[in-house]
């Protein structure tokens, strides 16, 4: 019944890395989207795809790029992982184009940098 | 982005209704009114929606004033595994709008 997939729980990498969050949707939606949630902050928007490789930026794209390369997969990049960009990271697909249905979240990658 | 306004916290008993409102004064006309609720070390889940007209589903109401200024979510029994936050988020009408999250309302039920 699993529906949003991320690859990972949990991910401990150094700074400077280049870090992969991938996030795989089985329901053919056309919209995707990946947010971080930080206490007192709730969640962020920082990118979102509405098609097979077209992205926008959301409110906080810096130091993050993202690929969509097929329908169901979205990939969340750090360039250059650094310290504050420890967080946790949420997927989310949602509704068929035209249609205001549900969004649907992976469990979410909690990725800490050290 | 039409924003939201939510209680930071609110507590229930165990068994009995709880209506959790929100306020969303500069809604537009194509604005649909989403609920999420965020468990414990889980992702967000869908709750519900609507846009105009009262909703029910197998997992609450929501409630929608005839201004559509403000909204209540109705859960009508609470349990203890409906403790979480809850999120009131404005979706713009059509493909490509985003749920913009506010801090949405720490639910506590006590048993």
């Amino acid at each position: 019944d699993v529906k949003v997939t991320q690859s990972s729980r949990y991910l401990v990498k150094r700074t400077g890395e280049k870090v992969f969050l991938e996030c795989v949707q089985d329901m053919d939606h056309e919209n995707m989207f990946w947010y971080r949630q930080d206490p007192g902050l709730g969640l962020r928007l920082i990118y979102f795809s509405y098609d097979v490789k077209m992205k926008e930026k959301g409110d906080i794209p810096e130091g993050y790029s993202v690929s969509r390369e097929k329908k169901e997969r979205f990939s969340l990049i750090l360039e250059s992982a650094s310290t504050n960009q420890t967080s946790m990271y949420l997927c989310a697909s949602g509704w068929p184009t035209g249609m205001n249905t549900e969004a649907f979240f992976g469990q979410g990658t909690r990725l800490t940098v050290v | 982005d039409a924003k939201t306004t939510q209680p930071n916290s609110m507590e229930s008993n165990e068994e009995e209704p709880v209506h959790l409102p929100c306020n969303h004064s500069t809604i537009s006309g194509t604005d649909y009114i989403h609920w999420y609720r965020q468990l414990p070390s889980q992702g967000p889940e869908y709750v519900i929606h609507g846009l105009t007209s009262n909703v029910n589903n197998r997992m609450a109401s929501l409630a929608i004033a005839e201004d559509r200024k403000s909204s209540t979510l109705i859960l009508h029994r609470a349990t203890l595994r409906d403790a979480a936050v809850y999120y009131c988020i404005l979706r713009h009408g059509g493909s490509q709008g985003n749920l913009i999250f506010g801090k949405g309302t720490k639910l506590s039920v006590k048993p």
